[in-house]
């Protein structure tokens, strides 16, 4: 276990819905990264918070938007879901922004259908 | 930008043997560098890290990454391969300017290994 929790391990969902990816980070660390990886696209950052605030984006699609929460959790928000956003969702942590490296927890599998 | 290059998609070696898997990366500044592991439907485990200091790192499972300045690389090694060692091998870079942490991964080499 690496003090990285992400819910749900997996999501199976229609075209054009909704889903919310939850992930807590390891206990002290105030940073939270979100991965995509998928089998073209290899491992894309998404978007980094820290303590609350947005920190970095990558290449988030407008569909998809996070927010961390006063606890320190997060949520990736993806809508209008397409069969293409199929992929694994990583979610990591590191103690600072200036972050040496990441924790990484064990992911969600999302299948759009 | 940063960016990191795996240039095999994957490496066959017989347990036993020695094992190297390619890293090179660009960055502005002085980079730190990174590799993760990651096993068949799990996360990324960190494996080593180069920050400063001395050029061989020593890290989890036997493992040891070289930088090279010069060749602007971080190759990954192992004196003697497992079987249990097959698994995806990620890359990563930061660039240690500004503020962000974001580490930017290469794409991943299978790392197959064989009786």
């Amino acid at each position: 276990d690496s003090g990285v929790t992400q819910t749900p391990k997996h999501l199976i969902t229609a075209t054009g819905q909704r889903v919310t990816l939850r992930c807590s980070p390891r206990s002290g660390d105030l940073s939270v990264y979100w991965y995509q990886q998928s089998l073209d696209q290899g491992l894309q950052f998404l978007i980094q918070y820290y303590n609350g605030e947005e920190r970095a984006k990558g290449n988030i699609l407008e569909r998809f938007s996070a927010q961390q929460f006063p606890d320190l959790h997060s949520e990736l928000n993806l809508s209008s879901l397409e069969l293409g956003d199929s992929a694994l969702y990583f979610c990591a942590s590191s103690p600072a922004v200036v972050g040496y490296g990441y924790t990484f927890g064990s992911g969600t599998r999302l299948t759009v259908v | 930008a940063q960016s990191v290059a795996q240039p095999e998609d994957q490496v066959n070696v017989a347990e036993g043997n020695p094992l190297t898997v390619k890293c090179t990366y660009s960055v502005s500044g002085n980079p730190y560098l990174f590799w993760y592991v990651q096993y068949p439907n799990r996360g990324l485990q960190f494996l080593l890290k180069y920050i400063t200091g001395d050029n061989l790192v020593k890290g989890s499972y036997g493992f040891e990454a070289e930088f090279n300045k010069s060749q602007t690389s971080f190759h990954l090694k192992k004196p003697s391969a497992l079987v249990s060692d097959s698994a995806l091998y990620f890359c990563a870079v930061r660039d240690r300017t500004g503020t962000a942490s974001k580490l930017t991964f290469g794409t991943g080499t299978r790392l197959q290994v064989t009786l």
